[in-house]
This record gives structure tokens, C-alpha cells and sequence, in this order.
């Protein structure tokens, strides 16, 4: 059974910083990978798909690498604002065609 | 102004009664999800449809119902089965069902009073 999961669970950074965020699955057969951001209370944005022939996607700011050997991907955000507080959500498509998230992680931003 | 709309924003139900989430989309997109989102919980699957008429049961299906009569509309019904409805619903819609890019609507917070 497929599962994700996304460490740090919570990250605080100054104004500027860049940082990057992790997800890790268990099951290498999956035929992407998609981020997500947040808002509280808000519905998802989808921020970048990478299609599991692909190594990196880039967005802006946003970056988002995949070892799907390892079971891996980053999310890198380079100069971080204020604005990009929020949480942020990886999940998978894999074998069954649904999406498995992750729990998540809430990004904070101090001016 | 392409995209799904969810309504209402925020729904109170009282046990025992049945209620129903609207989920609306203009983007021509054939498949159409719904999940549900806990504190410190991924979102779980609920139901999807890959096509108009027809309707797949998701991860956490009990007490729950869907209809997708339309390509636009896949209302879903919260029945008094449901044992512990207070959460918050989301809607999202992709072009087919296969590794497609899933764009989500704003959600319905659903509190059982």
C-alpha cells in the first residue's frame, strides 16, 4: 500500500531563506507526482506535476525534483516571502490511478 | 472564468439528516473527485467518476452517495450514516482519470451540531 509521507511536519524560516521541503513514498510505480499549496482554509492549488519519466520541474521561484528509484522528491522555494506561508501537499498517483497524499507541511514565512 | 465552484462555503447539519454538497466545473473536464480533509490528515478519497454516468467508490465511501447525471455537476450527499461527518470536503475535476493534473475547488466545511 502506497504511502507518503512529508518531513518537517511544521518549518519556520526568515524573510529570504531558501529552503526546501520533502516527500517521501513508499512504492516506486507511480505515474507522478504532484505539489500542492494550502491556504488555511482554502482549497488546493496545484503548483507543479512531474510526470515519472521526468526529473525536475520548475515554476518561478519553485522547483521540484523526483527520484522515483528512491522514492523521493524536493520542493525547493529560492527567497522566501511572507507570502509563502502556507501548507504545503505532495501526493502521488500510482498503480490504483488515485492520489495518495501527504500530511503535509506548514510553512512560515517572518518578515 | 474557468474553474469549480463548491457551495456553500459552510454547512450545519443536525445528526440524523441528510445533506448535499454542490460541485461545479467549466473546465470540459471528464473526471471529478471527491475527497475529505481532517486535521493532521492527508485528503482521503471518497468517491470519483470518470465519465458522466457512471461512478467508482474511493477509500472512505460508507455513508456517503454521489450522482453524475451532468459532465459539469457531481454532487455529493452526506447521509445520517455517516458517523463522524464534521470536515472539511473538497471537490476537484482532471482532464481523464489517468495521471492527470487535478485542479481543486475552494471546499465546504461541514460541522454536525
Amino acid at each position: 500500500k502506497q504511502e507518503v509521507t512529508q518531513i518537517p511536519a511544521a518549518l519556520s524560516v526568515p524573510e529570504g531563506e531558501n529552503l526546501v521541503l520533502n516527500c517521501s513514498f513508499t512504492d516506486s510505480a507511480i505515474y507522478n507526482l504532484q505539489w500542492f499549496r494550502q491556504d488555511p482554509g482554502k482549497g488546493l492549488t496545484s503548483l507543479l506535476l512531474i510526470q515519472s519519466s521526468q526529473r525536475e520541474q520548475t515554476s518561478g521561484r519553485l522547483n521540484a525534483s523526483l527520484d522515483k528509484s528512491s522514492g523521493r522528491s524536493t520542493l525547493y522555494i529560492a527567497a522566501s516571502q511572507p507570502g509563502d506561508s502556507a501548507t504545503y501537499l505532495c501526493a502521488v498517483t500510482g498503480a490504483t490511478n488515485k492520489l495518495i497524499f501527504g500530511t503535509g507541511t506548514l510553512l512560515a514565512v517572518q518578515p | 472564468d474557468g474553474g469549480i465552484t463548491q457551495s456553500p462555503k459552510y454547512l450545519f447539519r443536525k445528526e440524523g439528516q441528510n445533506v448535499t454538497l454542490s460541485c461545479e466545473q467549466n473546465l470540459n473536464h471528464d473526471a471529478m473527485y471527491w475527497y475529505r480533509q481532517d486535521p493532521g490528515q492527508g485528503l482521503r478519497l471518497i468517491y470519483y467518476s470518470q465519465i458522466v454516468n457512471d461512478f467508482q467508490k474511493g477509500d472512505i465511501a460508507e455513508g456517503y452517495s454521489v450522482s453524475r447525471e451532468k459532465k459539469e455537476s457531481f454532487p455529493l450527499t452526506v447521509t445520517s450514516a455517516q458517523k463522524n461527518p464534521t470536515a472539511f470536503y473538497l471537490c476537484a475535476s482532471s482532464i481523464g482519470d489517468r495521471g492527470n493534473e487535478q485542479f481543486f475547488g475552494p471546499g465546504t466545511r461541514l460541522t454536525v451540531l
